[in-house]
């Protein structure tokens, strides 16, 4: 079975702070994936990368930033911060191919900022 | 640009009721892929199928099927004689193009079994 964690289920922090949300995946997969989720909003994509070291930003990646410096870990970094990125974060993986492969999910992390 | 529309936010119906849930979708691309999703009270997503834009043939699983026709830009999903560990929130998504641009998910359907 594919495995993806993230690090924390839930984290509370300041306002300002420097936050780290880490996933890990456990099946080689290529790609990863970071979302939010809120209320009535549905999932939307923040960032993804289909490589080491790779990123690409997706819909929102205003206030975040990527790392990945090993295939299997995929780290979302929010510089400073604020009350408006509390909300449930989402890590994916998949495979890559000639083909759209199906999304892994992790269990989510819901952060409030305080 | 893509788009997925679930217009049904909740429904509720009373155990062992057929439900249908709606997806339409919106893509320039002429090859694409959809996606089901379940969201459980835990909170994990659950993949549930894959379609992609060149196969409309529907498919069963149990109590699931999927409808998708193109000519509507539809995808819905039905669940047979449901029951009370069916409720939870499903995710329509939608993926197109190449590389790994991820999922554009429809904000979802809320469905309540009542016992």
């Amino acid at each position: 079975d594919v495995k993806v964690t993230q690090s924390s289920r839930y984290l509370v922090k300041r306002t300002g702070e420097k936050v780290f949300l880490e996933c890990v995946q456990d099946m080689d997969h290529e790609n990863m994936f970071w979302y939010r989720q809120d209320p009535g909003l549905g999932l939307r994509l923040i960032y993804f990368s289909y490589d080491v070291k790779m990123k690409e930003k997706g819909d929102i990646p205003e206030g975040y930033s990527v790392s990945r410096e090993k295939k299997e870990r995929f780290s979302l970094i929010l510089e400073s911060a604020s009350t408006n990125q509390t909300s449930m974060y989402l890590c994916a993986s998949s495979s890559q191919g000639e083909v759209r492969y199906e999304q892994y999910f992790g269990p989510g992390t819901r952060l409030t900022v305080t | 640009a893509q788009k997925v529309t679930q217009a049904q936010t909740e429904i509720s119906v009373v155990e062992k009721e057929d439900v249908t849930l709606d997806c339409v979708y919106e893509t320039r691309d002429t090859t694409y892929y959809l996606f089901w999703y379940k969201q459980p009270p835990s909170g994990e997503l659950v993949f549930l199928i894959r379609r992609n834009s060149f196969d409309e043939q529907n498919e069963i699983s149990g109590r699931y099927s999927w409808n998708f026709q193109k000519s509507t830009s539809s995808f819905n999903f039905t669940i047979t004689a449901s029951q009370v560990v069916d409720s939870a929130v499903y995710f329509c998504a939608l993926d197109s193009g190449g590389g790994a641009d991820g999922l554009t998910f429809g904000k979802g359907t809320h469905l309540i079994i009542q016992p």
